[in-house]
């Protein structure tokens, strides 16, 4: 069943705002991957980390794999109407043939 | 250089139907999965296969069969489609020593069952 659990479940913003979501489970992950998927496509990874603590960025996203190694958060700066779509938080569970993928934030970015 | 496609893109099946989607990868991935995407529920794997000639089950794996003849390509067949079974169906590739970087995913095929 599902093991990553991610709120909000969506966000409607106004064009230059900064988002957060998260991403927690019960269970520890070693790996933390942040997707983005566009209407009518599949899923693009954003973002990946790998060490309890780290904190990576790319270009206006920036992401932590939390210390627990629990939770895991993503930050969207300055968003722009081209960010709508839906954030998916996900990690390998017992191999990383086993990829669990949260539920989903799907964000909506108002001009 | 396409990546990974997915054919078809849309299809409506009957109960009891039997259809084959098709995933394609030029990128020489020895990994290969399907997933079911539902509403509310995130992506769910449905088997997955590590090279050619293997399978293996994954989360969601009831109601559906796969084959890895060709390194290249990946099957997802329905015998006898349920609507239970309408969703959109992806398929994600990454190579034997990328794993923990992250998939390269199709575009989907979006099945419904009446």
């Amino acid at each position: 069943g599902q093991q990553l659990n991610q709120s909000p479940q969506s966000m409607f913003i106004q064009e230059g705002e900064d988002v957060s979501m998260n991403c927690t489970s019960s269970s520890i992950f070693n790996t933390w991957l942040w997707y983005k998927q566009d209407p009518g496509e599949g899923p693009v990874l954003l973002i990946a980390l790998y060490k309890a603590g780290e904190l990576t960025s790319n270009g206006r996203l920036t992401a932590q794999f939390g210390i627990t190694r629990k939770d895991s958060f993503l930050n969207i700066s300055a968003s722009i109407p081209s960010d709508v779509g839906i954030y998916f938080c996900a990690g390998p569970l017992y191999n990383n043939n086993d990829m669990r993928f949260g539920a989903g934030t799907r964000l909506t970015v108002k001009p | 250089n396409a990546g990974v496609t997915q054919t078809p893109k849309f299809r409506v099946l009957k109960t009891g139907q039997s259809m084959t989607l098709l995933c394609a990868q030029d990128m020489n991935h020895e990994y290969m999965y399907w997933y079911r995407q539902d509403p509310g529920m995130g992506l769910r794997l449905i088997h997955y296969s590590v090279g050619e000639g293997t399978t293996a089950k994954g989360e969601v794996p009831d109601g559906y069969n796969v084959s890895r003849l060709k390194k290249q390509n990946f099957l997802l067949g329905l015998e006898s489609a349920a609507p239970s079974q309408t969703s959109v169906y992806f398929c994600a590739t990454t190579s034997s020593d990328r794993t923990n970087y992250g998939y390269t995913f199709g575009s989907g095929t979006r099945l419904t069952v009446v």
